[in-house]
């Protein structure tokens, strides 16, 4: 069975402070790892990662993926409480019929305190 | 103003009824997705679609039913047979399918039924 499993569940840091969040995955067919923004609804794609140890940034949030041990980290630096959402991982895989689909990891919500 | 829309945002029905959601994309993307969200879960694959007039189960289809007549419209209907069907229900789009193409999100219905 595909999984994919994000830790911590839950982090409360203080505005200013940088984190660290995981990604690990167990699939078969691996096409890609995604991060995604969740406020209050729709997500927002951050980053899709494709290959091993080339480090993808946007302004305080990098992420990097490592696909020989299986898994992704995604960076938060300078923390500020606009970056308090839940942060979901998910992994492209190529399921049967030839169709691209994601599996979601439950998400890291990150609170941010001023 | 291009992007994917559903409605309504808030859903109440009655146990037994069937109901359909609205998704609608004027990306021109191919793919459609239909996910379900509930508390402290991360997004579980319901149905997607790579093109018109085709759809795939995905992890978790039984009690719902989809339709793809028009590139533009994926209604997701649940039916009385879903047995917890209370949710947030979340649309997506891809330009392709089987592509490593990053799928964008719907503002998403929460549909409680009692």
């Amino acid at each position: 069975e595909d999984k994919v499993v994000q830790s911590p569940l839950s982090l409360v840091v203080h505005e200013g402070d940088t984190v660290t969040l995981n990604c690990s995955y167990e699939v078969t067919n691996f096409r890609s790892l995604l991060w995604y923004k969740q406020e209050k609804k729709a997500p927002t794609f951050l980053f899709m990662l494709t290959s091993s140890g080339i480090e993808k940034k946007s302004g305080r949030l990098s992420s990097i993926l490592d696909k020989k041990e299986l898994f992704s980290i995604l960076n938060i630096t300078a923390t500020q409480t606009g970056d308090s959402a839940i942060y979901l991982c998910a992994v492209g895989l190529l399921s049967q019929g030839g169709s691209e689909k994601l599996v979601f990891g439950k998400g890291t919500k990150l609170t941010v305190n001023p | 103003d291009g992007g994917i829309t559903q409605s309504p945002k808030y859903l109440f029905r009655k146990e037994g009824q069937n109901v359909t959601l609205s998704c609608e994309q004027n990306l021109n993307h191919d793919a459609m997705y239909w996910y379900r969200q509930d508390p402290g879960q991360g997004l579980r694959l319901i149905y997607y679609s790579q093109i018109v007039n085709d759809f795939q189960k995905g992890d978790i289809a039984e009690g719902y039913s989809v339709s793809r007549e028009k590139k533009e419209s994926f209604p997701l209907t649940v039916t009385s047979a879903q047995k917890n069907p209370t949710a947030f229900y979340l649309c997506a789009s891809s330009r392709r399918a089987g592509n490593r193409d990053e799928q964008y999100f719907g503002p998403g219905t929460r549909l409680t039924v009692t």
